[in-house]
Order: C-alpha cells, then sequence, then structure tokens
C-alpha cells in the first residue's frame, strides 16, 4: 500500500532532550516535505527536500532539521525542544514538486514538549 | 496579508442542510493551483480536488461542489445535504512558483471546522 509513515504518533518529552520524528515513505516520490499545524494557523512548511542531499528551509525552520541521506526517508531533528514547538506534525511526499501534484501526507505526530 | 484566508473558523450546521466554506487567496502568478483538504477527527489529511488557474469550471463529484471565480480569487466549497459523518476540518491551499525561484510551495489556509449536528 502507497504510504507515508511518521513514528511515533505520540510523543511527551521535556524541554531540551533532542528528538526525532522518522517519515518514510514507499512510493518512490522524490519531494517530501515536514509541516507544523497549529490551530488557525493552517499547516505551515518547516523544511523541504527537492531530492537526495538537497533540503531547504520553508516558512518555520528555526529550531528544527532535517536530512535526506535516501529517497524514501526525511527525518525531523529537534536538538533542543521548547514548548513553543508543541503542536502537531505531518510529513508529506509528492513524485516531484510540481504545481499540480497534491502531497501524500503521513498520518501525523502530535508532540507535546513541557 | 494572508496568502490563503478561510475567514469561517467554525461552522456548525444541522443534518441535511447545505453549507458552503469560503476561501480567498492571493497571488502575483498567473500559473497556479488550488486546492481542498479534509482532516477528520482521526487527524489525516485527506486531498479532496485539485483546480488549475485557467479552468474556471465548476465541478461537482456527489454531494460535494467547487466553484472557482479567479475575479474573486475565491475557490468555495460547498457541501449539499451535509451529513454526520462530513464534520472535520477543511483546509484550502495554494500551490505557486516561490519567489526565490527554488520549486514550488503549497501554502495553507487556517482551516474551518465544521460541524455537522444529527
Amino acid at each position: 500500500e502507497a504510504q507515508v509513515t511518521q513514528n511515533p504518533r505520540y510523543l511527551i518529552t521535556v524541554t531540551g532532550k533532542k528528538l526525532t520524528v522518522t517519515c518514510s515513505q514507499n512510493m518512490n516520490h522524490e519531494y517530501m516535505s515536514w509541516y507544523r499545524q497549529d490551530p488557525g494557523l493552517g499547516l505551515r512548511q518547516i523544511y523541504y527536500s527537492m531530492n537526495v542531499e538537497v533540503t531547504d528551509k520553508g516558512d518555520v525552520p528555526e529550531g528544527y532539521k532535517v536530512s535526506r541521506k535516501e529517497k524514501r526517508n526525511f527525518p525531523l531533528i529537534l536538538e533542543s525542544p521548547s514548548p513553543n514547538q508543541t503542536s502537531l506534525y505531518f510529513c508529506a511526499s509528492s513524485l516531484y514538486n510540481t504545481l499540480n501534484q497534491p502531497q501524500h501526507f503521513g498520518d501525523g505526530t502530535r508532540l507535546s514538549i513541557l | 496579508a494572508q496568502k490563503v484566508t478561510q475567514a469561517q473558523t467554525e461552522i456548525s450546521v444541522v443534518e441535511k442542510e447545505d453549507v458552503t466554506l469560503d476561501c480567498v487567496y492571493e497571488t502575483r502568478d498567473t500559473t497556479y493551483y488550488l486546492f481542498w483538504y479534509k482532516q477528520p477527527p482521526s487527524g489525516e489529511l485527506v486531498f479532496l480536488i485539485r483546480r488549475n488557474s485557467f479552468d474556471e469550471q465548476n465541478e461537482i463529484s456527489g454531494r460535494y461542489s467547487w466553484n472557482f471565480q479567479k475575479s474573486t480569487s475565491s475557490f468555495n466549497f460547498t457541501i449539499t445535504a451535509s451529513q454526520v459523518v462530513d464534520s472535520a476540518v477543511y483546509f484550502c491551499a495554494l500551490s505557486e512558483a516561490r519567489e526565490s525561484n527554488a520549486g514550488n510551495m503549497l501554502t495553507f489556509g487556517g482551516g474551518t471546522r465544521l460541524m455537522v449536528k444529527p
């Protein structure tokens, strides 16, 4: 089944404790992206990757890192999480970064930073 | 100014009522795409429809219909005879080229929470 898989689905942790949210897609998509969803703000892009080893900042990259060593994986790293990073996170992918391609989203990861 | 505005934060209707979710967008481009996504209470994002900037024909899919008007930069979504299963958050999104010319970007509106009561 074609899908984008995120782990974990839920995480409660404390300020400053490094964490990684994994994202994997099995559709051989070149384009991958991370978003965070906050009430009233919709989804905002954190980072994106056009292909392996190519990553760039989205609208809200502060406090996050990503890597794209393989086509299928695009982990999101919070080196020193803070409470303002409490949010619902989505990983997404599409075959290419063209205007018309709908992105396939993972099921979301709810992070709570205490 | 927001690029994609969904002015209705929450809408509550009774089952079988028709309801329209508004979406207004802003772009400098002549070529772009508009999308609607549904987020049910379970949290996943479900793609509903895509429309390109050169196609202003309205689209109907079952109880769902979309009205795209370039003159008012709007892409509104109507649910006819709403059902409880339509309860969800609905997002409108705009796909356009980045100003930096480094690819394209998808910008979401703030979402509209629709509650359909039995």
